[in-house]
């Protein structure tokens, strides 16, 4: 059973557009929130984290936003760049072990 | 740091056969996790341990599957006999607990 459920499967986005991509999760214990990006051959590298006690986490492009009543967060990438084409995992756990992976999201930026 | 370790980097073998994934965890790194990539089920945990101690076992798909960690430094994944059905990445992690886990490049195992 798949306790993290994201969408979509396959994004195509333009050059300086904003990726968004979506989870949501059933499990209330879960208490970390991470985003992983893995390219072609590659395993998969963390790329944000955030943890239920706040509402939004911004690294550079990339800002997770946590809707913990809705048990939903999100991804997005601004200024989307073709080297940000990958594909990208959402996750969760509790305290940070165990991770329960999404099934990913395809991301092409079309120049 | 050379990061987590795996081999072989692909392997192809025949049903039946016994197939051993190895990895090295990053120096230090008290966590080690083994998962599975497929297409049609994403990334799945099997097994992770704590201290070289299995923790929770509960992902392995059947009795087919065994891992493995003698020590601090290196983990075996085994799978005997294989089955088509087996083909996958097997990716191996660690971290320090708890925290980002680093993945190593996969094992790809075509099973024939």
């Amino acid at each position: 059973q798949q306790q993290v459920k994201q969408s979509p499967q396959s994004l195509i986005v333009q050059k300086g557009g904003i990726s968004i991509i979506n989870c949501a999760y059933e499990n209330t214990a879960f208490d970390y929130f991470p985003w992983y990006q893995q390219f072609p051959g590659k395993g998969p590298a963390l790329l944000i984290a955030i943890r239920p006690d706040v509402s939004e986490k911004k690294e550079g492009r990339f800002t997770i936003s946590f809707n913990k009543s809705a048990k939903q967060f999100s991804l997005h990438i601004m200024d989307s760049q073709p080297g940000d084409s990958a594909t990208y995992f959402c996750a969760a756990s509790i305290s940070g072990y165990a991770l329960n992976f999404g099934k990913g999201t395809s991301l092409l930026v079309t120049p | 740091d050379a990061g987590v370790i795996q081999s072989p980097r692909h392997e192809v073998t025949e049903m039946g056969q016994e197939v051993t994934l190895r990895c090295k965890p990053i120096s230090g790194h008290d966590y080690l996790f083994w998962y599975r990539q497929t297409m049609m089920r994403g990334l799945e945990l099997l097994i992770y341990f704590n201290n070289n101690v299995p923790i929770d076992d509960s992902g392995m798909p059947e009795d087919r599957f065994s891992a493995k960690m003698p020590n601090a430094s290196f983990s075996t994944l085994k799978i005997q006999p294989s089955e088509p059905r087996d083909s996958a990445v097997y990716f191996c992690a660690s971290c320090r607990p708890p925290g980002e886990l680093f993945f190593g490049e996969g094992s790809r195992l075509t099973v024939l």
